[in-house]
C-alpha cells in the first residue's frame, strides 16, 4: 500500500528553526518532494531529494533517508510569510510523474 | 514562466448536473494530472494523462472521467455531480521524469 505521514499542524515563533517530517511507506520510490501551498493558492514546489543526504536551497532545506523512509523539511529564520501548508510527495517510479501526497502540515509561525 | 491555467476559480452546481473543469498548460508538458483536496485527506490522484488521448485512472476515479484530445488541455469530468465531490480541483502538468510538476490554481467546486 501506499501511506505518506505528516504531522497535521505546527506553530512556531518567527526567526525560529522547524522542522517538518515526512515518513512514507511506498510500493515504489522516484524522488520525493516538498511543496509550499499557500491558503486560496497553488502548490509551489520548494525541493527534491532522490539521494540520501540534505539538500540546502536558501533558508529552507530538505533530508531524504531511503533506508528509513524519511525526510524532513527544515525552515530557518522563520518569517510570517512562512505561514502555510507543506505537502510532502513521493513520485511514482513508472516515470509518469505521479506524485502521492500526505496529508500536508500547516504551520503557523507567530511573532 | 510556466502557466497552468484552469477555467474557473469558483463553480456553484446543482446534484445530477454534468460538469466540466478545463485545465491548459502552456509549456508542452506530456503528463497532466487531476487532483482533488480535502482537509485532512491531502492531495488524491483522480486522473492523469501521458499523452493526448492516453488517459489513466488514479486513486479516486469513480464518479468521473477525463478528456484529452490536444496536448495543451485536459479536462476533467463529473457525470452527475455529487454532494461528496464537493472540494477542491487542482491541475497538474510536467515533463515525463521531470523534478518539477505545476500546478493551477484550484477551482472550488460546491455541489448543492
Amino acid at each position: 500500500g501506499q501511506n505518506i505521514d505528516q504531522p497535521t499542524e505546527m506553530t512556531a515563533t518567527e526567526g525560529a528553526i522547524v522542522q517538518i517530517n515526512c515518513t512514507y511507506q511506498t510500493s515504489g520510490f522516484n524522488g520525493l518532494f516538498w511543496y509550499q501551498q499557500h491558503a486560496g493558492e497553488a502548490p509551489t514546489f520548494l525541493s527534491y531529494n532522490v539521494l540520501d543526504g540534505l539538500e540546502e536551497k536558501g533558508r529552507f532545506s530538505s533530508f531524504l533517508s531511503r533506508s528509513k523512509g524519511y525526510s524532513y523539511l527544515l525552515l530557518k529564520e522563520l518569517q510570517m510569510k512562512d505561514s502555510a501548508s507543506y505537502l510532502c510527495a513521493v513520485r511514482d517510479p513508472s516515470n509518469t510523474g505521479k506524485l502521492i501526497f500526505g496529508q500536508g502540515t500547516t504551520l503557523q509561525v507567530k511573532p | 514562466d510556466v502557466k497552468v491555467t484552469q477555467s474557473s476559480r469558483y463553480l456553484v452546481k446543482r446534484t445530477g448536473e454534468k460538469v466540466f473543469l478545463e485545465c491548459v498548460q502552456d509549456m508542452d508538458h506530456e503528463n497532466m494530472f487531476w487532483y482533488r483536496q480535502d482537509p485532512g485527506l491531502g492531495l488524491r490522484l483522480i486522473y492523469f494523462s501521458y499523452d493526448v488521448k492516453m488517459k489513466e485512472k488514479g486513486d479516486i476515479p469513480e464518479g468521473y472521467s477525463v478528456s484529452r484530445e490536444k496536448k495543451e488541455r485536459f479536462s476533467l469530468i463529473l457525470e452527475s455531480a455529487s454532494t461528496n465531490q464537493t472540494s477542491m480541483y487542482l491541475c497538474a502538468s510536467s515533463f515525463p521524469g521531470s523534478t518539477e510538476a505545476f500546478f493551477g490554481q484550484g477551482t472550488r467546486l460546491t455541489v448543492v
